[in-house]
């Protein structure tokens, strides 16, 4: 595609419910990030994938998130038993490079407001 | 703990005039300095970028200062435009760990007509 795809745009969560986040890279994309970026805050590192490796997972606030791409195209995000910390939005950016040596193409993101 | 510490937090600046925003770092491990620039609802699109061996880097009216010594790094945006306003964030690239970005806590920029 054209750029990076995410949806859904908007998700509201109850507080322990289960929710995945979709991220379609950019066709041909070897790298993908996941970020997490709070109200009024620079986006913070969540994981990063090598085609269908998960290279680093540092940045992943707790066991309740779990991020995979199994083919190493589509990558979703997953947060079990959501918590109102959780609310953020979600930003998935891909490379053509390994290690996101070309630069970085940033998707909307999707906002996730948990009640 | 915040490895990129960008100001200031928000910036007002009349149409034609220069805007300058600021950042600096602590971490040597860097080896890349974007720029992104975000609009309410998008995510950060990529302005400009400059890697540590050279001292400045212009394209357009956008201009990034790189003091390596000092471990600072500016951009510089001339002849701002009211399309210009929106937040800006700096960002430094660890190439130790996996080539993440660690983002700066970004600058509103208002551009008054």
């Amino acid at each position: 595609g054209a750029g990076v795809s995410q949806s859904p745009r908007y998700k509201v969560a109850k507080r322990g419910q289960d929710v995945a986040l979709r991220c379609d890279p950019i066709s041909g994309h070897v790298s993908l990030f996941w970020y997490q970026q709070a109200l009024g805050q620079g986006p913070e590192f969540l994981t990063y994938f090598q085609n269908e490796a998960q290279l680093d997972k540092s940045g992943l606030p707790s066991d309740r998130f779990f991020a995979e791409r199994p083919e190493g195209s589509v990558s979703t995000l997953k947060i079990q038993r959501t918590q109102q910390e959780d609310s953020a939005v979600y930003l998935c950016a891909s490379s053509l490079g390994g290690q996101g040596v070309y630069g970085y193409t940033f998707g909307s993101g999707t906002r996730l407001t948990v009640v | 703990q915040q490895q990129v510490k960008q100001s200031p937090q928000s910036l007002i600046v009349q149409k034609g005039g220069i805007s300058i925003i600021n950042c600096a770092y602590e971490n040597t491990a860097f080896d890349y300095f974007p720029w992104y620039q975000q609009f309410p609802g998008k995510g950060p699109a990529l302005l400009i970028a400059i890697r540590p061996d050279v001292s400045e880097k212009k394209e357009g009216r956008f201009t990034i200062s790189f003091n390596k010594s000092a471990k600072q790094f500016s951009l510089h945006i001339m002849d701002s435009q009211p399309g210009d306003s929106a937040t800006y964030f700096c960002a430094a690239r660890r190439m130790d760990s996996s080539y993440k970005l660690i983002f700066g806590s970004g600058t509103r920029l208002l551009v008054r007509p």
